[in-house]
């Protein structure tokens, strides 16, 4: 079975910019995560998506937002780019609903630098 | 709030020498504890699920175990591949995932 994919893979954009990411889940899985990594704050969950429908989100900005398509595919958006969003942003999906015990498996992230 | 507090922060192993990495939690009812490898620039990746006091799982050099309060990561005869960030996770009810902040280890040849 293939893993998480995340487009694209890197991406540098300057300031002011807005950005967009996608997500592929593990095939039949329907539970999408997004999270932020950086360097200092370590793994920080941005929002969670199940059967199209956002479920939990993160302490973040309203510039940050997602979506979730029927085939559960996601994406997010970052709008009016700042220095401080630059980040490795990780993906991670669930077969389930992940309100339980279930294993997130993570994709291989797309590295952000906003310049 | 949930918390997860990963100790040491960084450790530093001569090849074959057996250490433990920690990972104390705080939540309100544990769904489940999860620990990850991370390699540098790569997405995390899924070594063991805890969900119950004394349980306890292996994967060839390495042995995962849960108290009440915290979780140990064994490491047993390491050898070099075995450097990268471990992250340990936690889960309690419909909140999302808490990651503590890692420990990166390094083991010499």
């Amino acid at each position: 079975k293939a893993g998480v994919t995340q487009t694209p893979r890197y991406l540098i954009k300057t300031r002011g910019q807005q950005v967009t990411l996608s997500c592929s889940p593990i095939s039949g899985h329907r539970s999408v995560s997004w999270y932020q990594q950086t360097p200092g704050q370590g793994l920080q969950f941005l929002f969670e998506y199940f059967s199209e429908t956002q479920r939990n989100k993160g302490n973040f900005p309203g510039r940050f937002s997602g979506r979730q398509f029927s085939n559960s595919r996601s994406e997010m958006n970052v709008s009016t780019l700042e220095l401080g969003d630059s980040a490795l942003y990780l993906c991670a999906s669930t077969q389930g609903s992940s309100s339980g015990g279930e294993t997130q498996y993570f994709g291989p992230g797309t590295r952000l630098l906003v310049l | 709030e949930d918390q997860v507090t990963q100790s040491p922060e960084a450790l530093r192993l001569q090849e074959g020498e057996s250490s433990s990495l920690n990972c104390s939690y705080t939540v309100s009812g544990l769904r489940g504890l999860f620990w990850y490898r991370q390699d540098p620039g790569k997405g995390p990746e899924f070594l063991f699920t805890l969900y119950s006091a004394g349980e306890e799982k292996e994967k060839e050099r390495l042995k995962a175990t849960l108290t009440k309060k915290e979780s140990f990561l064994h490491i047993t005869a390491p050898k070099p591949e075995d450097s990268a960030t471990y992250l340990c996770a936690v889960r309690s009810g419909n909140t999302p995932l808490v990651f503590g902040k890692g420990t990166r280890l390094s083991v010499i040849a």
